[in-house]
């Protein structure tokens, strides 16, 4: 499969715990985004990575949010302290050029 | 911030029939990409638009960049239950930059 792919599919997680995800991106791709989507809403933009550097990062990405692609492929984002208003789908997305393909998703639920 | 209007939310439509979907933007585009998305999914990419004007077919599905290149529209011809989901309009600036989602259409095919 050489779509962009996204590690664990689902996490559950007491609130204050640390969780941390993984994506894959299309192997050329250099460029890779995080987003968020909650119920109802379209994906909102988290973050951007060219090759190794986080160029943009959106207000929604507060400090307990990081996130690297150390090696300009794959990318972590880690969630500090999370929260019960952390809970939901965690998109990846990667991009040559114009337009980004999207990943399965991470869904996460703070209990 | 830049936000995409679509309408309307949700659409109930009789197998066969064509369905039409709107967006549009306070902000202008230089690209418009429609997405589909199925419950637990990621996005998938239908049609990606780069110029203002174009008209692009793939399969049933044709979308439109608006001249203003504040707008696009999708249709679905000849609907089938496949066809079920929410579709997403997203806008893009530049290459480097993030996508701005609307919120959806979803679409439900009556057999």
């Amino acid at each position: 499969d050489t779509g962009v792919s996204q590690d664990p599919r689902h996490k559950i997680t007491k609130r204050g715990q640390n969780v941390t995800f993984r994506c894959d991106p299309i192997s050329e791709h250099n460029r890779l985004y995080w987003y968020r989507q909650t119920l109802g809403q379209g994906p909102e933009f988290l973050t951007y990575f060219q090759n190794e550097a986080q160029l943009e990062k959106s207000r929604l990405l507060s400090d307990r949010f990081s996130a690297e692609r150390p090696k300009g492929s794959f990318s972590t984002l880690e969630i500090q302290r999370t929260e019960q208003g952390d809970s939901a789908m965690y998109l990846c997305a990667s991009s040559q050029g114009l337009g980004a393909f999207f990943g399965q998703g991470t869904r996460l639920t703070v209990v | 911030g830049q936000q995409l209007n679509q309408s309307p939310q949700s659409m109930f439509i009789q197998e066969g029939e064509d369905v039409s979907m709107n967006c549009t933007s306070s902000s202008i585009f230089n690209t418009w990409l429609w997405y589909k998305q199925e419950p637990g999914e990621g996005p998938v990419l239908l049609i990606a638009l780069y110029k203002a004007g174009e008209l692009t077919s793939n399969g049933r599905l044709t979308a439109q960049f608006g001249i203003t290149r504040k707008d696009s529209f999708l249709n679905i011809s000849a609907s089938i239950p496949s066809d079920v989901g929410i579709y997403f309009c997203a806008g893009q600036f530049g290459g480097n930059n993030r996508l701005a989602f609307g919120k959806g259409n979803q679409v439900v095919v009556i057999p």
